[in-house]
């Protein structure tokens, strides 16, 4: 049973380009959310996506958007890539209800120039 | 300012020593759970606490969430170099859906032989 897969594993970019990372769920999962992790910190919601819609969405601005496929899978976009948005970017996984368990990807490394 | 708080941030102990990281807030939530995360690798879930008061112990691993459900601590009986990594806590808020979590900012364990 395959994990949380993410592709690519590190991307390099200049500032003013755009960006698409994809994510798959584990299998059975039905709920697919974004985070980004900057260097020595916590993870910070992105997004959340169910049934193909943004459910939530946390305090990040227009130039983050996203998918989510009829088979689940995701992917994020960031437009007009800034230095700040150096980060490792985490997809999880997760089957909607009261308490939901997370899985996570090993994360894409995406570094700005 | 962050709505969860972990200290110590950094921790760095002995082999067969005891530790305890805490994790605090002034938000209710609705469960929290504890990640282990190593370098190059996404968050992987150690526990998830919903009922405040409540303990649960993974090997010598001991979680609490507190009464309130306003915080949480864990602690590592007798730590071996394999316990090394990032901890982190992270709550969801009563209000969201349980995959929108909120994460401290880490405590950073280092076990020396």
């Amino acid at each position: 049973d395959a994990g949380v897969t993410q592709s690519p594993t590190h991307l390099i970019k200049t500032r003013g380009q755009q960006v698409t990372l994809r994510c798959s769920p584990k299998s059975g999962h039905d709920t697919v959310s974004w985070y980004q992790q900057a260097l020595g910190q916590g993870p910070q919601f992105i997004f959340q996506y169910y049934e193909e819609e943004e459910r939530q969405r946390g305090n990040f601005p227009d130039r983050f958007s996203g998918h989510q496929f009829p088979n689940y899978s995701s992917e994020l976009n960031v437009n007009a890539l800034l230095l700040g948005d150096s980060a490792l970017y985490l997809c999880a996984s997760s089957f909607q209800g009261p308490v939901e368990k997370l899985f996570f990807g090993s994360g894409t490394q995406l570094s700005v120039l | 300012t962050q709505l969860l708080e972990q200290s110590p941030q950094f921790l760095s102990i002995q082999e067969g020593e005891n530790l305890t990281v805490y994790c605090n807030s002034s938000s209710v939530f609705s469960s929290l759970q504890w990640y282990r995360q190593e370098p190059g690798e996404g968050p992987v879930l150690l526990v998830t606490v919903v009922t405040g008061g409540e303990v649960k112990k993974l090997k010598r691993l001991t979680f609490q969430f507190g009464d309130a459900r306003k915080d949480s601590s864990l602690h590592i009986t007798a730590a071996q170099p394999g316990d090394t990594g990032l901890y982190l806590c992270a709550g969801a808020l009563e209000e969201t859906s349980g995959s929108r979590l909120t994460f401290g900012e880490g405590t950073q364990l280092t076990v020396n032989p």
